[in-house]
């Protein structure tokens, strides 16, 4: 079956440690998304790509890395410059050029991180 | 980016029909209404999207005013499993990556 996974679906850290969330998809989309939630609002975005080795920061990129080495995966570092980390962290894929009709974007299952 | 505005909350009984308004007065010729739900400790899904006219589709209806300044999400008999939060986005033709999802709608349904 075609999809998102991300892993591990909970996490736990120290603070000042960073950590890496994974987002792997096999829907052979060119975009990839990274968003994060906090209790209770919507989703913010963190990071996209539209390409191999080519990214954009998103709204709240302070803090956060990522890479996007292959297409079918795109991880995510939260580093310790994060200041609140502890969030519920969502990856997205969709097709490159939407037409706008039916723009869907395909989300994985989440992370949840927590930082002690 | 257009915003939206929906309501916080919304409560429904099962089997009966929902209503889920979403006002977007800002909005322009080239946007897209998309609808997302999403359901607890789960990523956001597609549900519906329309331009002008009114959508169907096998999990719900669209209704977009004439002068698509608002739009309407319509569950026509509400389930257990159709309790989540709704979120309402804009989206201009030409694509563009940066999708705003807003605080959404939960709607709790009581059985």
């Amino acid at each position: 079956d075609g999809g998102i996974t991300q892993s591990p679906k909970y996490l736990f850290r120290k603070e000042g440690q960073n950590v890496t969330l994974s987002c792997e998809q096999n829907l052979n989309h060119d975009a990839m998304y990274w968003y994060r939630q906090d209790p209770g609002q919507g989703l913010r975005l963190i990071y996209y790509s539209q390409i191999v080795n080519d990214f954009q920061k998103g709204d709240i990129a302070e803090g956060y890395s990522v890479s996007r080495e292959k297409k079918e995966s795109f991880p995510l570092t939260v580093t310790s410059a994060q200041k609140n980390p502890t969030a519920f962290y969502l990856c997205a894929s969709s097709t490159l050029w939407a037409s706008g009709s039916r723009f869907e974007q395909f989300f994985g299952p989440g992370t949840r991180l927590t930082v002690l | 980016d257009a915003k939206t505005t929906q309501p916080n909350s919304m409560e429904s009984n099962e089997e009966e029909p929902v209503h889920l308004p979403c006002n977007h007065s800002t909005i322009s010729g080239t946007d897209y209404i998309h609808w997302y739900r999403q359901l607890p400790s789960q990523g956001p899904e597609y549900v519906i999207h329309g331009l002008t006219s009114n959508v169907n589709n096998r999990m719900a209806s669209l209704a977009i005013a004439e002068d698509r300044k608002s739009s309407t999400l319509i569950l026509h008999r509400a389930t257990l499993r159709d309790a989540a939060v709704y979120y309402c986005i804009l989206r201009d033709w030409g694509g563009g990556f940066k999708t705003i999802f807003g605080a959404g709608t939960r709607l709790f349904v009581k059985a």
